[in-house]
């Protein structure tokens, strides 16, 4: 049971280049998130799922999009990279329980660095 | 969506006892209040959630009054290894966004 994995750890690229970043999850979760972190700040929601097929805007959702084509991955792409996204990207899933234990589960992080 | 309100940051010394209180005045009926630590370079992990009355386990403590428009996560004796973000968040079953705020940053010295 590997939790939440995200594929690449690192990678850098060139202002204009696309990339994509994968969130796998091995939980059977319903929900899954992309969240961006800047170095000192706090986490900010970029989009998110809740079930395959479906995709939502989160609070800076702007030059990202996602799918969700199964349900135990939640893709990332990056159609032109910008300086500005150069973060740390986290990847959360979480099932959905009537009875509370919302708890959502977290990849170790992507960091992206865009020249 | 209820948002929530934490200190930016807290100091304190190994050995003594941290409250970080969180604020969230429109906390809805079915929403829970989960905690999460976040150390340099790694994703939030979960501490501890509530929804009423005082939670705890081997880590924390989590005390909601009646009114849940706040709730307080009492680390017991801190260490060094307790300098962290900790991050306040409310949802429950009808919560599709999750939104963090801005978390607390919690120095402890030795």
């Amino acid at each position: 049971n590997a939790g939440v994995t995200q594929t690449p750890k690192f990678r850098v690229l060139k202002t204009g280049q696309s990339m994509t970043l994968l969130c796998a999850q091995d939980m059977n979760h319903e929900y899954m998130y992309w969240y961006r972190q800047d170095p000192g700040m706090g986490l900010r929601l970029i989009h998110y799922s809740v079930g395959e097929g479906t995709t939502a805007k989160g609070e800076v959702p702007d030059g990202y999009n996602v799918s969700r084509l199964k349900k135990q991955n939640f893709l990332l792409g990056l159609e032109s990279a910008a300086p500005s996204q150069t973060s740390v990207y986290f990847c959360a899933s979480r099932t959905v329980r009537l009875a509370g234990d919302e708890t959502q589960y977290f990849g170790p992080g992507t960091r992206l660095l865009v020249l | 969506l209820a948002k929530t309100t934490q200190p930016i940051s807290m100091d304190s010394y190994e050995g003594q006892e941290v409250n970080i209180t969180c604020s969230h005045n429109n906390i809805a009926t079915n929403d829970y209040i989960t905690w999460y630590q976040q150390f340099p370079s790694q994703g939030p992990r979960f501490i501890i959630q509530g929804y009423k009355t005082k939670v705890t386990n081997e880590v924390a403590s989590l005390f909601i009054p009646a009114d849940r428009k706040s709730s307080t996560l009492s680390l017991p004796r801190v260490s060094l290894s307790d300098t962290a973000v900790y991050y306040c968040l409310v949802g429950g079953p009808y919560t599709d966004k999750l939104i963090f705020g801005t978390g607390t940053r919690l120095q402890v010295f030795p």
